[in-house]
């Protein structure tokens, strides 16, 4: 069985402070992929990033940057320097074997 | 550039009302989706189709019927609506299905039935 794990419901921290956001899958594939989107007060959904299950290269891009750990089945996602504009939900989601399977999400509240 | 558009954005339903939402993309993308967001659950996929004139269910197909009409267009169907199934429904295409490739998704509809 497939299963997203986002553990944290709801995180608070002052701006400019870092955060991290955690992920942790299950999938007997081998072959899967990765994804985190983000969903901003305004409701829609904003792809960030993907990754494959063979490349473990860690990413980042600008404030953001992104774990990929297969020994511990986790995708976690960082903001360094947090601001105001980053608040929102944000998804984890797996795809493999024909099928996606999302997070329940984690809100992020930056507080100025 | 619209990408995936839904229509209506709001909809308010009086128990068993039926209701069709409808999804267009313009990206030629092969794959559509139909997902449901409520509060604490996340988004459930309801029904998807790999290519025009296959369609499949996904974890919540109770209650819905899908169309793909051709390549562009995708629409669910509430034939008898419950309160239940207030929530918000969001499209989604991408190129091939369940690939590497990203979800696009539209704005999202958001449905109250009374």
């Amino acid at each position: 069985a497939q299963k997203v794990t986002q553990a944290q419901t709801e995180i608070s921290v002052v701006e400019k402070e870092d955060v991290t956001l955690d992920c942790v899958y299950e999938t007997r594939d081998t072959t899967y992929y990765l994804f985190w989107y983000k969903q901003p007060p305004s409701g829609e959904l904003v792809f960030l990033i993907r990754r494959n299950s063979f490349d473990e290269q860690n990413e980042i891009s600008g404030r953001y940057s992104w774990n990929f750990q297969k020994s511990t089945s986790s995708f976690n996602f960082t903001i360094t320097a947090s601001q105001v504009v980053d608040s929102a939900v944000y998804f984890c989601a797996l795809s493999s074997d024909d099928k996606i399977i999302f997070g329940k999400g984690t809100r992020l509240h930056i507080l100025p | 550039n619209a990408g995936v558009t839904q229509t209506p954005k709001f909809q308010v339903l009086k128990t068993g009302q039926s209701m069709t939402l409808q999804c267009a993309q313009d990206m030629n993308h092969n794959s559509m989706y139909w997902y449901r967001q409520d509060p604490g659950m996340g988004l459930r996929l309801i029904y998807y189709s790999a290519s025009e004139g296959t369609t499949d269910k996904g974890e919540v197909p109770n209650g819905y019927n899908v169309s793909r009409l051709n390549k562009r267009e995708f629409s669910l169907r509430l034939e008898s609506a419950a309160p239940s199934q207030t929530s918000v429904y969001f499209c989604a295409s991408s190129v091939p299905t369940y690939s590497n490739q990203p979800q696009h998704f539209g704005d999202g509809t958001r449905l109250s039935i009374l």
